[in-house]
């Protein structure tokens, strides 16, 4: 069974720093791209990064740009999403998600159960 | 950036009616579309890709159609289960600048 579970999500202040992590299991983890996807409170789904099943390649939404950045850990089966300067409308869950690739699409076919991150001072 | 409007906002159906979806794109997207339905508390579910390519275990009430701007999910008789929100996204951009739609909500007439 695929299994996605985010974590490291948490109450900080704008300007600070959080890393989430997202543990996969139930699939080979190297051979798949995958996603950060966030939904602010009441809000609609934004897309937020990907990565490559390499670790390339690598892109941001331009609200995120040059403040996060992806990784991943295919020997630890982990996928992160360091988040720096972060800012009050970065609040939101935020769901790691597989590429759908397989299928010849840049859907997703699977996603965690999302972590929370509120950015407020 | 490609614009996704999603019509109705919100749908009050009973169980057993037909209801229909639109998703419409600012800019031709092709096939490029995927559909969601996500259950209050609950993860985005993975309906369809390819606009109208059912993903694993969706049941075959539902259908995905359209190409270019304009795109429609029907859930043929609406069961309490279908009660959720309903995302689009595109994923046409590449290098990707996906985008989702804002979300319908089927909610209980």
């Amino acid at each position: 069974e695929v299994q996605l579970v985010e974590s490291g999500g948490g109450l900080v202040q704008p300007g600070e720093s959080l890393r989430l992590s997202c543990a996969a299991s139930g699939f080979t983890f190297s051979t798949y791209n995958m996603n950060w996807v966030r939904q602010a409170p009441g809000k609609g789904l934004e897309w937020v990064s990907y990565i490559g099943s390499g670790s390339s390649p690598i892109y941001y939404a331009e609200s995120v740009k040059g403040r996060f950045t992806i990784s991943r850990d295919n020997a630890r089966n982990s996928l992160f999403l360091q988040m720096n300067s972060l800012r009050a409308e970065d609040t939101a869950l935020y769901y790691c998600a597989r590429d759908n690739y397989a299928s010849g699409s840049y859907s997703m076919d699977y996603w965690g159960q999302g972590i929370l991150v509120i950015v407020s001072s | 950036e490609i614009v996704l409007t999603q019509s109705p906002a919100t749908l009050s159906v009973s169980p057993g009616e037909r209801v229909t979806l639109s998703c419409r794109a600012s800019q031709s997207i092709s096939r490029n579309l995927a559909w969601y339905q996500q259950k209050l508390g609950q993860a985005p579910r993975l309906l369809f890709y390819a606009a109208s390519t059912r993903a694993t275990g969706v049941p075959a009430r539902f259908s995905g159609s359209g190409s270019g701007t304009q795109f429609s999910l029907t859930i043929s008789s609406l069961q309490s289960e279908d009660f959720a929100i309903y995302h689009c996204q595109q994923y046409n951009d590449w290098p990707p600048k996906w985008t989702f739609g804002q979300g319908t909500k089927v909610e209980i007439k």
